[in-house]
C-alpha cells in the first residue's frame, strides 16, 4: 500500500509470480486514475489508466482495479520479471479539475531472481 | 522521435541565485506541468499551463514562477525565495483536455549549497 513518509513501502516477489500494488486514493469525486512506474533517476513512465464508470481494465500482462466503494485502486503485473523493478505510483485526477493529477508516495516493487 | 526534453540532467547552485529549468517538448501537446519530488516522496505540482499565454499556480508554488511563450517551451525558474529548491524537477506535458495521461521528462536534479 502506500503511505506518507521518507521510507517507501517495499514489495518483494520472486520472479515469475503476479505482484499487486495497491494504493488508497483519498477523494470520492475523482474520475481518472493512472499507474505510473518510475525506474531510478527517470521520469515517470504511463503504465495504465481507468476512468471512474469502469471497475477493471487490462493491458499487457498488467490489470487495474477500481473500487470506488473504498476508494481502492489496485496494480496487479502478472508473471513479474527483473525491468519490474521500480517506484510504482497511482495518480488521482478531481472530477473537473482540469487535467491535473494528484500522486500517492509510491511503492517500491522489487524483484528477486 | 517525440518526447519531453529536460535539461540539464543535473543542476548545481549556491544558496541566493536563481536558477531556470528548461524543458521542450515535441509533441504538440497543449498542456505542460511541472512537478518537484523529494527523496521518498510523490510529485507535488509547481504550476501548469493549459495553454500558451496562460498558467497557473499548482499546490507549491511559493519561490518558483513560469512562463508559457511558445507551445512547445515551458521554463522553470526556481528563485532565491524558495526555502528548499534541492529537489528532482521533472516536466510533463499532456494532448487531451480532459482524462488524458501526463508524459514525462527524465527530470533535473537540483542541488543548491
Amino acid at each position: 500500500g502506500e503511505s506518507v513518509g521518507l521510507h517507501l513501502p517495499t514489495l518483494s516477489v520472486q520472479e515469475g509470480d503476479n505482484s499487486i500494488i495497491n494504493c488508497a486514493y483519498s477523494n470520492s469525486a475523482s474520475d481518472y486514475f493512472i499507474w505510473y512506474k518510475q525506474e531510478s533517476g527517470k521520469g515517470p513512465q504511463f503504465i495504465i489508466d481507468i476512468r471512474s464508470n469502469m471497475d477493471k481494465r487490462q493491458g499487457q500482462r498488467v490489470t487495474v482495479l477500481l473500487n470506488k466503494t473504498v476508494k481502492h485502486l489496485s496494480l496487479q503485473i502478472a508473471a513479474t520479471q527483473p525491468g519490474d523493478s521500480a517506484v510504482y505510483f497511482c495518480a488521482e485526477k478531481l472530477t473537473g479539475g482540469g487535467n491535473k493529477l494528484t500522486f500517492g508516495t509510491g511503492t517500491q516493487l522489487k524483484v528477486e531472481l | 522521435d517525440g518526447g519531453i526534453t529536460q535539461s540539464p540532467k543535473y543542476l548545481f547552485r549556491k544558496e541566493g541565485q536563481n536558477v531556470t529549468l528548461s524543458c521542450e517538448q515535441n509533441l504538440n501537446h497543449d498542456a505542460m506541468y511541472w512537478y518537484r519530488q523529494d527523496p521518498g516522496q510523490g510529485l507535488r505540482l509547481i504550476y501548469y499551463s493549459q495553454i500558451v499565454n496562460d498558467f497557473q499556480k499548482g499546490d507549491i508554488a511559493e519561490g518558483y514562477s513560469v512562463s508559457r511563450e511558445k507551445k512547445e517551451s515551458f521554463p522553470l525558474t526556481v528563485t532565491s525565495a524558495q526555502k528548499n529548491p534541492t529537489a528532482f524537477y521533472l516536466c510533463a506535458s499532456s494532448g487531451g483536455p480532459y482524462n488524458s495521461p501526463l508524459h514525462f521528462g527524465n527530470g533535473t536534479r537540483l542541488t543548491v549549497t
